[in-house]
């Protein structure tokens, strides 16, 4: 049973980076799945922020590509995100999950980040 | 860019029953592509169903999804009282985009 655990800071000032990490445990990230994250905002609907294969290239919402990384950690069987130059609009929960055939069976519980000064 | 429309925004019903929720897509879509997932408060969303119409693992037969043209419908035939949550569809739009539906509150009438 594969398993995902989010892990970051919890706040970030405006302007700044938001670094998250996912950690898996229960499979290998060089299975074949697609690692991805995704947000939401308190009381709001779910945003797909980006993925990555372990082989390839990650893919992103093109409208937060400009400010999104997404990247592979195959020694620590982990990928991580990072979004920059945050503002308020980007306080959300911020999920991590696996996926294959075009959906996510699994997911992380969540991690909330929020932007203030 | 595929505009996923969900309706009703909220359903009130009564365990037992039978609810019917509603996934409209701006324009025409794979059902391969087209997934359901149940979110209850304070907890990540659970797959139910992939490729429109395939129960994901260990997610029970009175769920089922069935789609029409544009028109994909998440179905759950009897109301248990752990069905009561937030519903969202989930589409693949190609060139590796997902997009999602905005949710359909079912809550206890």
């Amino acid at each position: 049973q594969v398993q995902l655990q989010e892990s970051g800071p919890g706040l970030v000032k405006p302007s700044g980076t938001l670094s998250l990490t996912c950690a898996v445990s229960g499979d290998s990230i060089g299975s074949y799945y697609w690692w991805s994250w995704a947000r939401q905002p308190p009381g709001k609907g779910l945003e797909w922020i980006g993925e990555i294969y372990h082989t390839g290239s990650p893919n992103y919402n093109p409208s937060l590509k400009s400010r999104v990384t997404i990247s592979v950690d195959k020694s620590k069987n982990h990928f991580s995100l990072n979004l920059s130059s945050v503002t308020a609009a980007d306080t959300a929960v911020y999920y991590c999950m696996r996926g294959r055939d075009y959906s996510w069976g699994s997911w992380g519980q969540g991690t909330l980040v929020t932007v203030s000064s | 860019e595929i505009v996923l429309t969900q309706s009703p925004a909220t359903l009130s019903l009564s365990p037992g029953e039978r609810a019917t929720l509603s996934c409209r897509a701006s324009q025409s879509v794979s059902s391969t592509y087209l997934a359901w997932y149940q979110q209850k408060p304070g907890q990540a969303p659970g797959l139910l169903i992939y490729g429109a119409s395939n129960r994901a693992t260990g997610i029970p037969d009175r769920f089922s999804g069935s789609v029409s043209g544009t028109d994909f419908t998440l179905t759950i035939s009897r109301l248990e009282p752990e069905d009561f949550a937030v519903y969202y569809c989930q589409h693949y739009g190609g060139s590796s985009f997902y997009t999602f539906g905005q949710g359909t509150k079912l809550e206890i009438k």
